[in-house]
């Protein structure tokens, strides 16, 4: 099983920061690698899916880059509506795994 | 607008049964695989199931192989998780989520609003 591993546990930033959140995988996913967004009370939202590919509708300060076993998804000017958990899932391999999650604060 | 609605959830003993549904509309439901995920409280997501857009091919968790049985009906646009020899590890929301491809293993989008399914005595 590959294992998903996201760091920070918790990240705090200052409104209109950067945010710089970083998943490392046991062993190479290649580009397979998606990342999910989960505000409190609500269901997940696919924001990345190809390690840098936005998904539908998902707005430009998210973006996604990395190969193999070390990603990252970066927040240009974060706001108070993008507190939330945030997944990476890599679908390299059966099973399909799941970081521990990152939680995102406003500073 | 793609969308998924569970239904399903509950309380149920430990050695009980139960079985979850997902309505999906608003996409071409037997194009895509399927597959459900959870989320125990306080945990990470967990991949559960995956079942392909015919039923032809179907992937199980270690954790709940055996025991969880997933199946589809295309002419009701609906997927479901059958819940055998339930355990307190159980215990979890339950989201049905559309794999982006019709042979599964993929990235998920969208998720419905989850099933609460809690295993007590």
């Amino acid at each position: 099983e590959i294992v998903m591993t996201q760091s920070p546990g918790t990240l705090s930033v200052s409104p209109g920061e950067r945010a710089t959140l970083s998943c490392r995988a046991s062993q190479s996913v290649s580009s397979d690698l998606g990342w999910y967004q989960q505000k409190p009370g609500q269901a997940p939202r696919l924001l990345i899916y190809g390690a840098s590919t936005r998904a539908t509708g998902i707005p430009a300060k998210f973006s996604g880059s990395g190969f193999g076993t070390d990603f990252t998804l970066t927040i240009s000017s974060l706001q108070p509506e993008d507190v939330a958990v945030y997944y990476c899932q890599q679908y390299d391999d059966w099973p399909l795994t799941f970081g521990g999650g990152t939680k995102v604060e406003i500073k | 607008e793609e969308q998924l609605l569970e239904s399903g959830g509950g309380l149920v003993q430990p050695g009980g049964s139960l079985r979850l549904s997902c309505a999906a509309s608003g996409f071409t439901f037997n194009n895509h695989a399927m597959s459900w995920v959870r989320q125990a409280p306080g945990m990470r997501l967990e991949w559960v199931a995956a079942i392909d857009y015919r039923g032809g091919n179907i992937f199980y968790a270690d954790s709940v192989k055996g025991r969880f049985t997933i199946s589809r009906d295309n002419s009701k646009n609906t997927l479901y998780l059958q819940m055998n020899s339930l355990r307190a590890a159980d215990t979890a929301v339950y989201y049905c989520v559309k794999d982006s491809r019709s042979i599964g293993g993929h990235w998920f989008d969208p998720w419905g609003q989850g099933a609460l399914v809690t295993v007590s005595s």
